[in-house]
């Protein structure tokens, strides 16, 4: 079966800090990858995608297929990025998206 | 304009009630989802339904029950509400050929 892992449920770092959220999923096929961050007291929305290879809000995240990892990245954390972030995979024809427990990011100023 | 809207937004109820909540989509997408985010904030799908049809019940309950009118709504009806119902639930669609989901704001539901 297909399972996202995000092992840390808190992480805490200072402003200006770089950020690293762990995701490790379980595939054997060519999986999808995605970040979505859910914002105090707003709706879930979509950070990125592994596809698109892009950096949203100075986040990027690199598929890596020998680790099985899709790890969150941003050199310089901001305050504003303080919310929960959930990696979740797919896969064509899943018709579904499989998330991770989620990682409660805080960035202390 | 809201792109996926629920309603309502806060539910609180008694145990053994039935409730509704309502789901409207106006993105001409043809999924829509519905997930239950628990106390531990872990997200989990319940159903999935494409072009008004069934296409995943993940393991739920016989007492929440999807209704899908058209492809634009996706009501979820909840019979004889249980403690263990307490969560927020989050409605969701996609385009078929795209994982790119657009989420509902949510439904805070409290059974007492």
């Amino acid at each position: 079966a297909q399972r996202v892992t995000q092992p840390e449920k808190l992480l805490s770092v200072f402003k200006g800090a770089p950020v690293e959220l762990k995701c490790n999923y379980s595939y054997s096929g060519s999986p999808e990858l995605f970040w979505y961050v859910q914002y105090s007291r707003q709706r879930l929305q979509l950070l990125l995608r592994h596809i698109s290879r892009e950096s949203i809000k100075g986040f990027t995240a690199d598929l890596n297929k020998g680790e099985t990892s899709f790890h969150l990245k941003k050199p310089f954390a901001q305050e504003e990025d303080s919310a929960m972030y959930y990696c979740a995979l797919s896969f064509q024809g899943a018709q579904k998206l499989v998330f991770g427990q989620g990682t409660r990011l805080t960035i202390n100023p | 304009d809201t792109a996926v809207s629920q309603t309502p937004k806060y539910l609180v109820t008694q145990m053994g009630n039935d409730k509704s909540i309502k789901c409207e989509q106006n993105l001409g997408h043809d999924t829509m989802y519905w997930y239950k985010q628990d106390s531990k904030k872990f997200l989990k799908i319940m159903f999935s339904y494409n072009n008004k049809e069934l296409i995943i019940n993940e393991t739920v309950p016989n007492r929440f029950s999807p209704k899908s009118p058209d492809k634009a709504h996706l009501n979820l009806h909840i019979n004889s509400l249980e403690l263990g119902d307490s969560a927020v639930y989050f409605c969701a669609s996609s385009r078929h050929d795209t994982h790119g989901y657009t989420f509902g704001s949510g439904t805070r539901l409290t059974v007492v």
